[in-house]
């Protein structure tokens, strides 16, 4: 079936540093939308990107929509303890069945 | 602000059993989703209703599970006989529009199986 890869699993950084992970699809997507789940927490919505080449930005993230809607990316520029947590791209696909990525946890150490 | 609200937080059951898994969505939302986590694993996708019938739903979603909006106001999950495997965090969400915008995650139900 459809599935989004996300990479990297993991990530540990030093504070200030900065993180990206990554979302891939071998089929077109129609929309991208990223979640950021705190521990023990649930996931809560970050954005959603449409159209293809979309870039977006909320402060120190950047979101990216691939010109082939197949990927996408989030970038966060130096990073801080609070951007701890596991981030999501969720994605419709073309089938309508809806399609969480694998996740990406960031560690931040201070 | 609104909120998805999920009851009971921590549900305990015997193999076999069956449970109901409650939510109360957003109420002017329209659309509304059943996810799952297993421990340390992604959010897996479970199943959307939308105008009183299932949507879309995943390979997860067997005959062993059935989702409901008895009231105009709750959204249950019912799994019918418990499995040590469905030990997992169940979120519920609701969306005004269909899956291309926002979707609100309620706070989840730690269900597990013993």
């Amino acid at each position: 079936g459809q599935q989004v890869m996300q990479i990297p699993q993991y990530q540990h950084v030093q504070e200030g540093e900065d993180f990206t992970t990554y979302c891939n699809s071998s089929t077109t997507l129609s929309n991208i939308q990223w979640y950021k789940q705190r521990p023990g927490g649930h996931p809560v919505f970050l954005i959603q990107l449409v159209k293809s080449g979309e870039v977006k930005k909320q402060k120190r993230l950047t979101f990216q929509f691939g010109e082939a809607k197949k990927n996408s990316s989030l970038h966060i520029t130096a990073t801080q303890t609070t951007d701890v947590g596991t981030y999501f791209c969720l994605s419709s696909g073309n089938t309508g069945k809806l399609i969480f990525g694998q996740g990406t946890t960031l560690q931040v150490k201070p | 602000e609104p909120e998805v609200t999920q009851t009971p937080s921590h549900q305990v059951t015997q193999m076999g059993q069956e449970v109901i898994l409650r939510c109360v969505p957003i109420s002017n939302h329209l659309y509304f989703y059943w996810y799952r986590q297993i421990l340390g694993q992604k959010v897996e996708f479970l199943v959307s209703f939308y105008n009183n019938e299932i949507s879309e739903k995943s390979e997860i979603f067997d005959d062993q599970f059935s989702v409901e909006r008895p009231d105009g106001s709750n959204f249950t999950l019912k799994i019918r006989s418990t499995k040590l495997e469905d030990s997992a965090m169940y979120f519920c969400a609701s969306g005004a529009a269909p899956m291309n915008t926002e979707a609100f995650f309620g706070q989840g139900t730690r269900l597990t199986v013993v």
